[in-house]
């Protein structure tokens, strides 16, 4: 089993959609949790930390549920910009906790 | 430049080859953490770097890859006999002394092993 695990999608959405991705990670003793953002062919860039208690960033919000274990991000009002590959990110656990573990990544293809 | 720095940016080499990789992080950071990512896949971990602390190298793939890291600043990622399933861009990022999740990579290399 993956440490962290997406859905490939690709998501097809029309501007002005409301997305939801869904992330799962392995290991209970994960201590923090990031969602990146990579254009294609480009590097990611960090788009928000994932707080305990969600948090939101403009049309962003991210949310932790510690005992299943997953993290998702929604986003409102969709923009042909935000077409791109949303990478979920885990931090820590036993032994080592600077490693960051990226998922898959879930593809997001916005529609004019 | 202020940003990391990866090269060569496209490597083309023979399977069997040895090649070295190259990635000067952004001055004063102490993480350094090397990726691969196939076509169409996510970020495959594979060494990271904290300061003078023993690296964690449990990304490693087989005994071919090796990494290391000199004065705390540039590392070099090492690849021996090369094979055909090595092909992928490596990339390097590296990562302040906050405890922030917030990695800044490089470019990339891209490595193609015929």
């Amino acid at each position: 089993r993956k440490e962290v695990e997406q859905d490939p999608g690709p998501f097809n959405v029309p501007e002005g959609a409301t997305v939801a991705f869904n992330c799962t990670y392995s290991n209970s003793a994960s201590q923090s949790f990031f969602w990146y953002r990579q254009d294609c062919r480009k590097e990611p860039k960090l788009l928000m930390s994932v707080y305990s208690s969600g948090n939101e960033d403009g049309r962003f919000t991210a949310q932790l549920n510690r005992a299943s274990q997953y993290i998702s991000l929604l986003i409102r009002d969709s923009k042909l910009s935000d077409s791109a590959t949303y990478l979920c990110v885990v931090k820590g656990g036993s032994g080592n906790t600077g490693k960051l573990i990226f998922g898959q990544g879930t593809t997001l293809q916005v529609k004019p | 430049g202020a940003g990391v720095s990866q090269s060569p940016s496209n490597k083309v080499t023979e399977k069997g080859k040895d090649v070295e990789l190259r990635c000067d992080p952004i001055s004063g950071h102490t993480a350094l953490y090397w990726y691969r990512q196939s076509l169409g896949q996510g970020l495959e971990f594979l060494i990271y770097f904290q300061g003078n602390s023993a690296p964690d190298k449990s990304g490693l793939p087989s005994d071919r890859f090796s990494a290391e890291r000199t004065g705390g600043s540039v590392s070099t990622l090492t690849i021996q006999r090369t094979q055909q399933e090595d092909s992928a861009v490596y990339l390097c990022a590296s990562k302040g002394f906050k405890n922030t999740g917030e990695l800044f990579f490089g470019e990339g290399s891209r490595l193609t092993v015929l």
